[in-house]
């Protein structure tokens, strides 16, 4: 299994720029989550998804969209893209359930935009 | 409003050492509380997680303390290595992990030889 993969590694946007990072995850796992990592702040919670189909919005949802079409897959839209939101972007999957190592979150390799 | 506080920012052990990292949440309806490791250029990556029908988990070196009355939980890294240099993240989740996590802002562990 390659696990959570995500594209681009690194990407430079100037501003007003649109992207979408990609994630894909082959374990199966229903939830998704996308998380942004500022210095020193920890990792806040964009969006995230529960299913094909659904999606919510987390901590800091403002400047991006995602969506959900398939199990597999959950990109990460940003439009008119800002300095703020130059970041280390994280996907993160998980299989609900208790006991064991179930809930645990897998997170990709990140994808760190600068936005000029 | 910050859910989940995490002490020390940063924390420089000597080699074979006890390291040792605090978090406190405010939230009752938590009953999940893992810890995540991660390396520079890498994903956090889940250590070790308690639910709070318990006081201690132990894996390994590794060790979590959870006191329910007092709303806090550490990481404890005992004999601790140059390796395990890296930033640690507590958080909690509520449903037994199937909500997302709310992470506390991450301690930078250095384990001197």
């Amino acid at each position: 299994n390659a696990g959570v993969t995500q594209t681009p590694k690194f990407r430079i946007l100037k501003i007003g720029q649109s992207m979408t990072l990609q994630c894909a995850q082959d374990m199966n796992h229903n939830y998704m989550y996308w998380y942004r990592q500022d210095p020193g702040m920890g990792l806040k919670l964009i969006y995230y998804s529960v299913g094909a189909g659904i999606t919510d919005k987390g901590e800091v949802p403002n400047g991006y969209n995602v969506s959900r079409s398939t199990t597999e897959d959950f990109p990460l839209r940003l439009e008119l893209a800002a300095p703020s939101q130059t970041s280390v972007y994280f996907c993160a999957s998980s299989y609900p359930g208790t006991g064991g190592r179930l809930g645990e979150q897998y997170f990709g390799p990140g994808t760190r935009l600068t936005v000029t | 409003q910050q859910q989940v506080k995490q002490s020390p920012q940063s924390l420089i052990v000597q080699k074979g050492g006890i390291s040792i990292i605090n978090c406190a949440y405010e939230n009752t309806a938590f009953d999940y509380f893992p810890w995540y490791q991660q390396f520079p250029g890498k994903g956090p990556a889940l250590l070790i997680a308690i639910r709070p029908d318990v006081s201690e988990k132990k894996e390994g070196r590794f060790t979590i303390s959870f006191n329910k009355s007092a709303k806090q939980f550490s990481l404890h890294i005992m004999d601790s290595q140059p390796g395990d240099s890296a930033t640690y993240f507590c958080a909690a989740s509520m449903f037994s992990g199937n909500t997302p996590l709310v992470f506390g802002k991450g301690t930078r562990l250095s384990v001197i030889a």
